[in-house]
């Protein structure tokens, strides 16, 4: 079935340090590829997308790599602080047919002071 | 500008009973998801619709429907519930159907339990 599904559950960074989460996807026909962050007892925000035709976007201290050879997305957080912490979850969309986002299971990010 | 505004926040029903839930979409935006995120897991889509009209549909029961009104609100409806019910509905606005990420606000959810 469809799937977008994360390397790590948790991942555990020194505030200050560079974080990388994975993303491993399954639909080589989507056409966007989207990192959230979810706080406790909200929705899920949007932090950055990134189209099929592109292997990197950059952000205000984030960016979105996509290697479509592997499946594979990554987002990396500079300088991670600690409002930083929060379940991060990816995403991927279609413009075609059934608009729907399929999401990963997430990765818990917690930042150390 | 108010965002996405689900009510109610939480609720406790007993199986078998019938739940709606509702969702009041930013000023403008003409589609609505649902989504149910079990605790621990990523959201799973249930129902969008646009203009009034259902444009899509998850792997969901007959027990859940949806309907979307003239001024673009929605509810979420579920009967028989069971106790797998239990999680996170959310709901996400969108001016139009599909595409880039940032179309996409989500509300807080309203945190379903059932016993």
């Amino acid at each position: 079935g469809e799937s977008v599904g994360l390397h790590l559950p948790t991942l555990s960074v020194q505030e200050g340090d560079n974080s990388i989460i994975n993303c491993a996807y399954s639909n080589s026909a989507s056409d966007y590829f989207i990192w959230y962050k979810q706080e406790s007892g909200k929705g899920p925000q949007f932090i950055i997308d990134i189209r099929s035709n592109m292997d990197k976007r950059q952000g205000q201290r984030v960016t979105v790599l996509l290697n479509k050879t592997v499946k594979h997305l990554s987002l990396q957080i500079a300088a991670t602080q600690p409002g930083d912490s929060a379940v991060y979850f990816c995403a991927e969309n279609t413009i075609q047919g059934a608009q729907k986002l399929v999401f990963g299971q997430g990765t818990r990010l917690t930042i150390n002071p | 500008d108010a965002g996405v505004t689900q009510s109610p926040t939480h609720l406790i029903k007993t199986r078998g009973q019938q739940v709606t839930l509702r969702c009041s979409p930013i000023s403008g935006h003409k589609s609505v998801s649902w989504y149910q995120q079990v605790l621990g897991q990523g959201p799973q889509f249930i129902f969008q619709y646009y203009e009034k009209e259902e444009r899509g549909r998850g792997n969901f029961p007959d027990r859940f429907s949806a309907r979307q009104f003239p001024n673009y609100s929605s509810e979420l409806n579920v009967n028989a519930l069971l106790l797998g019910d239990s999680a996170l509905y959310l709901c996400a606005s969108s001016l139009a159907t599909g595409g880039a990420g940032y179309g996409y606000t989500f509300g807080s959810g309203t945190r379903l339990t059932v016993v």
